[in-house]
């Protein structure tokens, strides 16, 4: 079965460059939409934005200066960079993959266990 | 931005009670509604999509309903592991979710 693994570094410094890879196992990155959400301590989730396997992206407006995500086919991975981070982007990021079924709405239908990035100098 | 209010933020049931969760729009999502499951330490599930489709694999005793802003998930009997936090979140515009519900034992 398809599962979902995130990767990367949990302690940062204010102003550094938040970098989170997510691994696809039991399955192909293709067709699919994927896509990473985090949540904050005592917050509600946060969607920050998700990307085909083509390579085209939609952000959250309300991070889309500081935010890119990429697709690497060949490693059956997505990544995630956050700029500039301070304090309020300490959270539990979880990588997700979208469904799109063809009666409209989309959902996260497959979600990795999160890793936590805590930002403190 | 939507906003996403579920109502309660948390309750207390027993195994076997019919628990009724809702969740309230700040204007229309449509029917572009989703309930999702989470448990401590695992990864989230979804439950239904669309406000009413119930996602492959999850028990028949989840349903949900609604459209527009007011929207309803019902767990007709609840089990021991049922036992978790549930969100509903909106892809009608930017993204959003509720600030959850949750359920523990009574």
């Amino acid at each position: 079965q398809v599962q979902l693994q995130e990767s990367g570094p949990g302690l940062l410094k204010p102003s550094e460059t938040l970098s989170l890879t997510c691994t696809v196992s039991g399955g192909s990155i293709s067709p699919y939409y994927w896509s990473w959400v985090r949540q904050s301590p005592g917050k509600r989730q946060e969607w920050i934005g998700y990307i085909h396997f083509s390579g085209s992206t939609n952000y959250n407006p309300s991070l889309k200066s500081r935010v890119t995500i990429s697709v690497d086919r060949s490693k059956n991975q997505f990544s995630l960079k956050l700029t500039s981070v301070t304090a309020a982007d300490t959270a539990l990021y979880y990588c997700t993959r979208i469904g799109a079924p063809p009666t409209g709405g989309w959902y996260l239908d497959l979600w990795g266990r999160g890793t936590l990035v805590t930002v403190s100098s | 931005d939507i906003q996403m209010t579920q109502s309660p933020s948390s309750l207390s049931a027993s195994v076997g009670d019919r628990v009724t969760i809702t969740c309230r729009a700040s204007q229309t999502v449509s029917n572009f509604l989703n309930w999702y499951q989470h448990k401590p330490g695992k990864a989230p599930r979804v439950l239904i999509y669309g406000a009413s489709n119930l996602q492959s694999g999850v028990p028949p005793r989840f349903s949900g309903s609604g459209s527009g802003t007011d929207f309803t998930l019902t767990i007709t009997s609840l089990q021991p592991e049922d036992f978790a936090t549930y969100y509903c979140q909106q892809t009608y515009s930017t993204w959003t979710f509720g600030q959850g519900t949750k359920v523990d034992i009574k």
